[in-house]
């Protein structure tokens, strides 16, 4: 089945440490997006990426990375500097083109310990 | 950025019954689309229906149609023949068609069906 891949589901990070999270497509998507959603706040943009080995700051990159090697791949690293990483992470995905909605996983909860 | 709002945090309805969800943007452009996601108690997000600006037609998908009111920058969402399915989180989502990719979404509306 096509679709959009998050793992884990929940993670947990220790003071100090970067954790990395994965999101996979197997749909030919060529854009692919990373969002934070935290409550009463909505869907708030991390990094997006149009094409392989490119990639946009969204509103709210500090402390986070990413990296876009492969068109199937897209993974997230929350890194030390992110000092309240505690939230809901979404990934999605969209072809290209104006009118294209995007498609998204099912999530990863990033706590911390 | 463009803004995106949606003003009821929350909103019941009785199963079978009708209800409507606001959401108003802000933007200067004329060429744009809008969309309604619902995002159930799994946390997955699922596109429920979308717009494009330059069509004065509103869109439906079965019982979730929209009300755009272009000149008014007003997208609202009517789910008819409410079921209990339908309880969920819904964002509006906002996309420019000429400049970047990105999407602008609300603060969302939590619907609660009432049976």
């Amino acid at each position: 089945d096509g679709g959009i891949t998050q793992s884990p589901k929940y993670l947990f990070r220790k003071e100090g440490q970067n954790v990395t999270l994965s999101c996979e497509q197997n749909l030919n998507h060529d854009a692919m997006y990373w969002y934070r959603q935290d409550p009463g706040q909505g869907l708030r943009l991390i990094y997006y990426s149009q094409i392989v080995n490119d990639f946009q700051k969204g509103d709210i990159a500090e402390g986070y990375s990413v990296s876009r090697e492969k068109k199937e791949s897209f993974p997230l690293t929350v890194t030390s500097a992110q000092k309240n990483p505690t939230a809901f992470y979404l990934c999605a995905s969209r072809f290209s083109g104006p009118r294209q909605p995007q498609h998204f996983g099912d999530g990863t909860r990033l706590s911390i310990l | 950025a463009q803004t995106v709002t949606q003003s009821q945090p929350e909103m019941s309805v009785q199963e079978a019954e009708t209800v409507t969800l606001s959401c108003t943007y802000d933007t200067s452009e004329s060429d744009y689309y809008l969309f309604w996601y619902k995002q159930p108690p799994s946390r997955q997000m699922i596109l429920v229906i979308r717009q494009e600006a330059y069509k004065q037609q509103n869109a439906t998908e079965n019982r979730f149609s929209v009300n755009f009111q272009k000149a008014a920058k007003s997208f609202s969402l009517k789910i008819s023949d409410s079921q209990l399915g339908d309880a969920a989180m819904y964002f509006c989502a906002y996309r420019s068609a000429n400049t970047g990719n990105q999407f602008y979404f609300g603060t969302g509306t939590s619907l609660t069906v009432i049976p």
